[in-house]
């Protein structure tokens, strides 16, 4: 277990409705990465956040966004969402400051279906 | 040009094969290399990180760098049906260094 958590595990939703997905690091992490991992494919670089600032952002709209907080936690919100928003969504999180020897540690991710 | 390619299998072979896994990828000035194994419904767990060219040992894992031909590898000997998993081979890059993956290569070891 890496001790990052993620929830709900699964969540069905409508097309342009809005979802909240949350993640948990491990404590000392101040670094967490979101991603998006399609079926068949592999997971998508959204964005980054050390010590709640965005520090990086991958090739996605406006409409997805993201939160840290101070506890380890973290969101990821996407408005208007859209059928190919399907897929699972996964937070990875790691100790330094997103440098390129900075393990990332994966959550179980979260399965979002859009209807 | 995807940044990095990946076979995407499925890949099936009997227990105690040796499995080859391969991915190259397009940018020369990636330095940092990884093995992440994914099982059905779980997030990727990190296997094997390699900086440059070269071999790295872990047990029944070697990877393998080549960057003259862009080119890595995970060979796994001695497969066991517990391999069974989907391998996706990453690297770094970009101004965040953002781990950028392959699509990810489906192995089924049959007892």
């Amino acid at each position: 277990e890496t001790g990052v958590t993620q929830s709900p595990t699964h969540l069905i939703k409508t097309r342009g409705q809005q979802v909240t997905l949350r993640c948990s690091s491990q404590s000392g992490h101040n670094t967490v990465s979101w991603y998006q991992q399609a079926l068949g494919q592999g997971p998508q670089f959204i964005f980054q956040y050390y010590r709640e600032e965005e520090n990086g952002r991958g090739n996605f709209p406006p409409r997805f966004s993201g939160l840290q907080f101070p506890n380890y936690s973290s969101e990821l919100n996407v408005n208007a969402l859209e059928l190919d928003d399907s897929a699972l969504y996964l937070c990875a999180s790691s100790s330094g400051s997103g440098g390129a020897t900075d393990t990332q540690y994966f959550g179980p991710g979260t399965r979002l279906t859009v209807l | 040009q995807k940044e990095v390619e990946q076979d995407p299998g499925p890949l099936s072979v009997p227990e105690g094969a040796i499995v080859s896994l391969n991915c190259t990828y397009s940018n020369s000035a990636f330095q940092y290399f990884m093995w992440y194994r994914q099982y059905s419904r779980k997030g990727p767990e990190l296997l094997m990180y390699t900086y440059s060219s070269g071999n790295k040992e872990d047990g029944r894992f070697t990877a393998q760098v080549d960057k003259s031909s862009k080119y890595i590898s995970l060979f796994i000997r001695d497969s066991q049906p517990s391999d069974s998993a989907t391998y996706l081979c990453a690297t770094r890059g970009g101004a965040t260094n953002k781990l950028i993956f392959g699509t990810g290569t489906l192995l089924a070891v049959q007892p």
